[in-house]
């Protein structure tokens, strides 16, 4: 089956800087990789979407990259904020079976003013 | 707009206890519908999914099942739960057979078996 890592641990970044958080996978390759934040005692709220031919998607202060041959996507964060802070999830819909769809352990960000 | 709805909110139940937890969405049609659970400090990790009325994908054996009896309404129980079901329950939804549809979330049931 596939798997899913995200860094378990905690991001600590001073605010204003740029957070940068990583989603490696195994197995199939995805056709989409979207990004999810997730506020304590919440369901996921949904941010970005890559497709498998796109190299970088763009939103506001969001970018996300994705390159298959390493199998992994960054999600970054620029001009940071408190309010920034959460769990990010990345999550994998699998191309042969696009109604599947597996969620990282997300990695909690932090940041400091 | 579409909307998502899960009760309860929060669930205390006794070990052997039954259990059934409810999702309905509003504002579309023919929706993939999800249910997730997610342990303290962990991922997401998929229970069942559905593309259709009565038809239901199942990802983790264990002693929860789901039933979609209508369109719109999606439905976890649980004959006799165990302490290992606690955790937070979220219900989703996607658009049917759009590949790379964002997945929209309920609020949760948060469980906690003792």
């Amino acid at each position: 089956s596939q798997k899913i890592e995200q860094n378990s641990e905690a991001l600590n970044i001073q605010e204003g800087k740029t957070a940068t958080l990583t989603c490696n996978y195994t197995n199939y390759s995805p056709a989409y990789l979207q990004w999810y934040r997730q506020d304590p005692g919440r369901g996921p709220v949904f941010l970005l979407l890559i497709r498998e031919n796109e190299k970088e998607k763009r939103k506001e202060r969001l970018k996300v990259t994705f390159d298959t041959t390493l199998k992994q996507s960054l999600f970054h964060i620029t001009a940071s904020q408190p309010a920034d802070s959460a769990t990010y999830l990345c999550a994998l819909d699998i191309s042969y079976n696009f109604n599947k769809f597996y969620f990282g352990s997300g990695t909690k960000l932090n940041v400091k003013p | 707009s579409q909307t998502i709805h899960q009760w309860p909110a929060t669930l205390v139940q006794p070990v052997g206890s039954p259990l059934s937890l409810e999702c309905t969405v509003e504002g579309t049609s023919n929706p993939n519908l999800y249910w997730y659970r997610q342990a303290a400090g962990r991922g997401l990790q998929l229970l069942f999914y559905s593309v259709g009325i009565g038809q239901i994908s199942s990802e983790v054996p264990q002693n929860l099942s789901a039933s979609r009896p209508q369109d719109r309404q999606f439905i976890l129980s649980s004959k006799k739960l165990l302490l290992s079901d606690s955790g937070f329950y979220l219900c989703a939804w996607r658009l049917y057979e759009r590949a790379g549809g964002t997945q929209y979330f309920g609020p949760g049931t948060r469980l906690l078996v003792l």
